[in-house]
């Protein structure tokens, strides 16, 4: 079975400087598709960035960038320039290409210091 | 275009009772996904419709059911409420691309709270 793995419950940065936070999953499959959602406090989830896994191009999106290691099973976030409205709940999912599930990761919360 | 709505946000419930959950998808998407989200569990897939049709269920019991009317419009159904079944119920529409939805977008959530 598909797994995701978000090992930071918690990460914090100041604001304008970068972070990067970290997700493994595990699949026997080739054909998938990564993604990034937000959640802030609101609850409502934001897509923030995709990937699919047969393009070796990292996706990047404005601040957002990823670093995908397709063989290591690595799906980082990279968000550049942090800003206050990035404060939120960070999910890395997984979806087969032949299923409509998403399997979700444990999320991060992120911390934006003024 | 507008976005998901779900309706309503908000629910309070005491167990035993049942509850009916709404989603209207963005325009033009027929798929219409269903998660459970708690802060024990995470996020949980409970099913996904296309055209009227369920075509993935997740590992939840057969209280938790749903459908898909001709308008891409779909309602989830939760009977005999247990307090565990107190969660945010997200509601997510795609439109496949061949046979398979591709990226989610999801609603506001309705928040129910079995008492």
């Amino acid at each position: 079975a598909q797994t995701v793995t978000q090992s930071q419950p918690e990460m914090s940065v100041q604001e304008a400087e970068t972070v990067t936070l970290s997700c493994t999953y595990d699949t026997s499959e080739s054909d998938y598709y990564l993604f990034w959602y937000k959640q802030p406090p609101s609850r409502q989830m934001i897509l923030v960035i995709r990937q699919e896994a047969y393009k070796q191009q990292n996706a990047t999106e404005n601040r957002f960038s990823v670093n995908f290691q397709k063989a290591a099973k690595s799906f980082s976030l990279k968000i550049s320039d942090s800003q206050l409205g990035d404060a939120a709940m960070y999910f890395c999912a997984y979806k087969r290409d032949s299923n409509y599930q998403l399997i979700w990761g444990a999320g991060t919360k992120l911390i934006i210091k003024p | 275009k507008a976005g998901v709505t779900q309706t309503p946000r908000y629910l309070i419930k005491t167990r035993g009772q049942q509850v009916t959950l709404s989603c209207s998808p963005i325009s033009g998407h027929r798929s219409v996904s269903w998660y459970q989200q708690t802060p024990g569990q995470g996020l949980q897939f409970l099913f996904e419709y296309f055209s009227e049709t369920q075509r993935n269920k997740g590992n939840f019991p057969g209280r938790f059911s749903g459908r898909q009317f001709s308008n891409s419009r779909s309602e989830m159904n939760v009977s005999t409420l247990e307090l565990g079944d107190s969660a945010l119920y997200l509601c997510a529409s795609s439109e496949p691309k061949g046979q398979v939805a591709e990226t989610q977008y999801f609603g506001p959530g309705t928040r129910l709270l079995v008492l």
